[in-house]
């Protein structure tokens, strides 16, 4: 069962536009959540994350969204540029007792940025 | 330069012929894991490391050996490769653990069992 989930594998959307890329999980004992954006033949790199204690965190053009009592989250980034093109993976954590545990990673977005 | 290096960046090898992917980096990082990605699964943790001499399972290790002897370096061991570990493989570390830290990756390997 998939814990986190990304249900758009694409999106598409036209240069200067809003890119708003969704991301929803399952377990309620997740407390973190980050982005991660990663280009074709590179490792995925860190974007933004936010604690489940806010619900919204934002860095120049790029802002999450959080709602925990929908569990979903959401990554905007205005205006949209073409270098944004990449796949996006949200991730989740849980901050377990001795709080050695990895993230749990959607199945990415590919968003494409149209000229 | 702050990085991550894994190698060998591509390799095609047989079932059962054993394999080592390295891993080092530079930023004396505690915390270190590896990731599998597979089409339609995104990433899932195979293992990982707290420190030297701290390593645990992650969400899908059958198969996947590591060590962690030096700070710098978290080599994934193949023991015994088959078909379905033909995935692209993602070495990361970060100052703490994963979770609420951000986490730096190498560029990736890409292997393939035949």
């Amino acid at each position: 069962d998939q814990q986190v989930k990304q249900n758009s594998p694409s999106l598409s959307v036209q240069e200067g536009r809003i890119s708003i890329l969704n991301c929803d999980y399952t377990n309620s004992m997740f407390d973190y959540f980050l982005w991660y954006k990663k280009y074709p033949a590179e490792g995925p790199t860190f974007l933004i994350s936010i604690s489940s204690i806010k619900d919204k965190n934002e860095d120049g053009r790029f802002t999450v969204f959080l709602n925990k009592s929908a569990k979903h989250l959401s990554l905007h980034i205005v205006p949209s540029q073409p270098g944004d093109s990449a796949v996006y993976f949200c991730a989740a954590s849980a901050n377990r007792a001795g709080g050695a545990d990895g993230l749990t990673f959607g199945k990415g977005t590919h968003l494409i940025i149209q000229p | 330069e702050a990085q991550v290096t894994q190698n060998p960046r591509y390799l095609i090898t047989v079932t059962g012929k054993k394999l080592t992917v390295t891993c080092s980096q530079n930023m004396n990082h505690e915390y270190m894991s590896w990731y599998r990605q597979d089409p339609g699964l995104g990433l899932r943790q195979i293992y990982y490391s707290m420190n030297v001499e701290v390593t645990d399972k992650g969400d899908v290790p059958e198969g996947y050996k590591v060590s962690r002897k030096e700070k710098r370096n978290f080599p994934l061991i193949l023991e015994s490769p088959s078909p379905n570990q033909t995935s692209l493989y993602f070495c990361a570390s970060s100052y703490g653990w994963q979770g609420n830290t951000e986490a730096f990756f190498g560029q990736g390997t890409r292997l393939t069992v035949v």
